[in-house]
């Protein structure tokens, strides 16, 4: 699977769009973006996950770039229910894992 | 039914002990996952069920450990003499197909003392 690269930790004021970023410069053809969250003493969260297209649904947005070497996770209205740390995770279609990285610790302020 | 669930939430043993831990999946979900979250790290994966077969297992699940979905349906992960590496977040779970999303449980906390 692709690594990807987030940053570390982001701020971001409630009722605000958190836009985050990840960068997937070696992801293959048939590799997902994948986008999953965990709020503190959780289990990760299933956020969205999209191949070509941007995609929408109620919790979020993503925007994949026309080469898609990089994507953007869009949280359109943040609340301090958003306070999490943020996994981009490329993963082949049809395979069974998923490979986590460090994330971003997405801290909403009130 | 509301989710992954995961049994017990809180275990706490002594080093060369054994522990077990449960994972009841949603109802309709044939695939089942493990995986282990250490301190300020991402999870790691560690075993994957296709309905009652084991068809991936990570290097990190040593000799020590073992998982098992009998009837396709719950899982249980065993650690036999538990070592103080071992303490970590064990978390469950599960999906419908191989594009979707997983579905996780709230994990089991593992503490070796």
């Amino acid at each position: 699977d692709a690594k990807t690269t987030q940053p570390p930790s982001m701020d971001c004021a409630e009722g605000r769009a958190a836009n985050l970023p990840c960068n997937h410069s070696t992801i293959s053809g048939n590799e997902y973006v994948y986008w999953y969250r965990q709020i503190h003493s959780q289990g990760p969260q299933y956020i969205i996950h999209g191949l070509k297209n941007n995609e929408t649904n109620e919790m979020a947005s993503l925007i994949i770039t026309e080469d898609r070497k990089s994507s953007t996770l869009i949280l359109p209205h943040a609340t301090l229910r958003d306070t999490a740390v943020y996994y981009c995770i490329v993963r082949v279609g049809g395979a069974q894992k998923l490979v986590f990285g460090q994330g971003t610790r997405l801290t909403i302020n009130p | 039914d509301t989710g992954v669930s995961q049994d017990p939430r809180h275990k706490i043993t002594k080093r060369g002990q054994n522990v077990t831990f449960r994972c009841d999946p949603i109802s309709e979900h044939n695939r089942l996952y493990w995986y282990r979250q250490t301190l300020g790290q991402g999870p790691e994966f560690l075993t994957y069920f296709q309905n009652e077969a084991q068809l991936e297992k990570s290097r990190l699940l040593s000799d020590r450990f073992s998982a098992e979905r009998p009837k396709g349906s719950f899982s249980t992960l065993e650690i036999q003499r538990t070592e103080q590496g071992d303490s970590a977040m064990y978390l469950c779970a599960s999906s419908l197909d191989l594009e979707g999303g997983y579905t996780f449980g709230s994990g089991t906390r593992l503490t070796v003392v």
